[in-house]
């Protein structure tokens, strides 16, 4: 099972910032979070990831709180290229080593 | 550089008969995860290969196997097709396992009628 839980849809203006939550509250020290986004049809897309710092790269910024049990992925400047399904990712340790578990994410529509 | 490539971008097969997907990792990218995508169970893992070694398996049966070659290409395979097995096939690419950030392929599109 997905150690993550996000909200299954949510909308946002274009142009405006888009702010998906996760919550991963059973995380572990060595455990990163990560952000892929799917665009329909296409393969999952690597956006960000982190462990405890807050991290920003061209595509977004990944705010994580202190204790770790919740993360923020904040889009500046939404576009409707922007339109996909979001997740969030812990990577999980499993008995043959570690992999990827990947929910449900959150469908984020970008409206014009 | 040449993303993560896989072939056949779809393919139709008759239940029992098996299959054999490809993928090209990103050139330098020495480990391969494959993941098998439906609309009922999502993205769900299959297994991972570093060094022509499976390292990571997911709970699949025996007949999803796989393989990687010297060159970090690598190949899965389904025996004895099911109708349950139509799916995307996606694999990933990474320097090597662990922490790092994975590139996807566009994916096998496969249908078993």
């Amino acid at each position: 099972d997905a150690k993550t839980t996000q909200p299954p849809s949510m909308d946002c203006a274009e142009g405006r910032a888009a702010n998906l939550p996760c919550n991963h509250s059973t995380i572990s020290g060595n455990e990163y979070v990560y952000w892929y986004r799917q665009i329909h049809s296409q393969g999952p897309q690597y956006i960000i990831h982190g462990l405890k710092n807050n991290e920003t790269n061209e595509m977004a910024s990944l705010i994580i709180t202190e204790d770790r049990k919740s993360s923020t992925l904040i889009l500046p400047h939404a576009t409707l290229r922007d339109t996909a399904v979001y997740y969030c990712i812990v990577r999980v340790k499993h008995n043959y080593g570690q992999n990827f578990v990947f929910g449900p994410g959150t469908r984020l529509s970008v409206l014009p | 550089k040449a993303g993560v490539t896989q072939t056949p971008r779809y393919l139709i097969k008759t239940r029992g008969q098996q299959v054999t997907l490809s993928c090209s990792p990103i050139s330098g990218h020495r480990s391969v995860s494959w993941y098998q995508q439906t609309p009922g169970q999502g993205l769900q893992f299959l297994f991972e290969y570093f060094s022509e070694t499976q390292r990571n398996k997911g709970n699949f049966p025996g007949r999803f196997s796989g393989r990687q070659f010297s060159n970090s290409r690598s190949e899965m395979n389904v025996s004895t097709l099911e109708l349950g097995d139509s799916a995307l096939y996606l694999c990933a690419s990474s320097l090597r396992p662990s922490n790092y950030g994975y590139t996807f392929g566009s994916g096998t599109r496969l249908t078993v009628v």
